[in-house]
């Protein structure tokens, strides 16, 4: 599976937008990017998800460019409930197949 | 939208005792099923796949012996973590994906928060 790399951590301000960036230089054909949010003491939560180019949800945007090389998630006017560690992953949808969490980045909002 | 619940969501046991925690998708059914243990401050890690009606496959370093998964129905995995010590002590979480969908995500539990005293 492919590995990421993601920044540790970012600050932001309420209202401002956050793009969040993931390396992913071995991804395969297969391979979908998602993105998750995790807040402390829970499960990760599904934010998005895309294969390429660029897909939006009522929450965020996914950018890819067209070698998929990396991808980025915007998340649109920051607020403080945003605050938690956003994890960027990479692997095929297939029943069998478990994901592979790298790091993550801790997102910080301030108001 | 599926949902993957886990019981208990918290649980603390005496050093050397076993504890059962329940991972059950509530809205589909899932022939695999994912257990990841997650440290403070630290990142998920896969512990292993529950496979239905199978036996689990287990990533390098865990214990199979210790960390007994069973998954009996397409709906239910549980983990057993056997003579549980201090240092297993941890938040474990279950994932699964609903079998009726083609390039489906991965839908993860709440989590299941153990110490060990």
């Amino acid at each position: 599976l492919a590995k990421t790399t993601q920044p540790i951590s970012m600050d932001s301000y309420e209202g401002q937008e956050v793009n969040i960036t993931c390396s992913h230089n071995n991804i395969a054909t297969n391979d979908y990017i998602t993105w998750y949010q995790q807040f402390p003491s829970q499960g990760p939560r599904f934010i998005i998800q895309g294969y390429k180019t660029k897909v939006t949800n009522e929450v965020a945007s996914l950018f890819i460019p067209a070698d998929r090389k990396s991808s980025t998630l915007s998340l649109p006017r920051v607020s403080l409930s945003d605050t938690a560690v956003y994890y960027c992953l990479v692997g095929p949808n297939q029943a069998g197949t478990a994901l592979i969490f790298g790091k993550g980045t801790t997102l910080s909002v301030s108001s | 939208g599926a949902v993957v619940s886990q019981h208990p969501s918290r649980v603390i046991c005496k050093s050397g005792t076993s504890v059962k925690i329940e991972c059950r998708s509530l809205d589909f059914q899932a022939t695999t099923m994912f257990w990841y243990r997650q440290f403070p401050k630290k990142s998920l890690m896969l512990m292993a796949t529950s496979n239905e009606g199978s036996k689990a496959t287990y990533e390098q370093g865990v214990e199979k012996d210790k960390f007994l998964i069973n998954h009996a129905s397409l709906t239910l995995s549980t983990l057993t973590v056997t003579s549980a010590h201090p240092e297993d002590s941890s938040f474990y979480i279950c994932s699964a994906r609903d079998i009726r969908v083609v390039d489906g995500e991965l839908f993860f539990g709440e989590g299941s928060r153990l110490t060990v005293l």
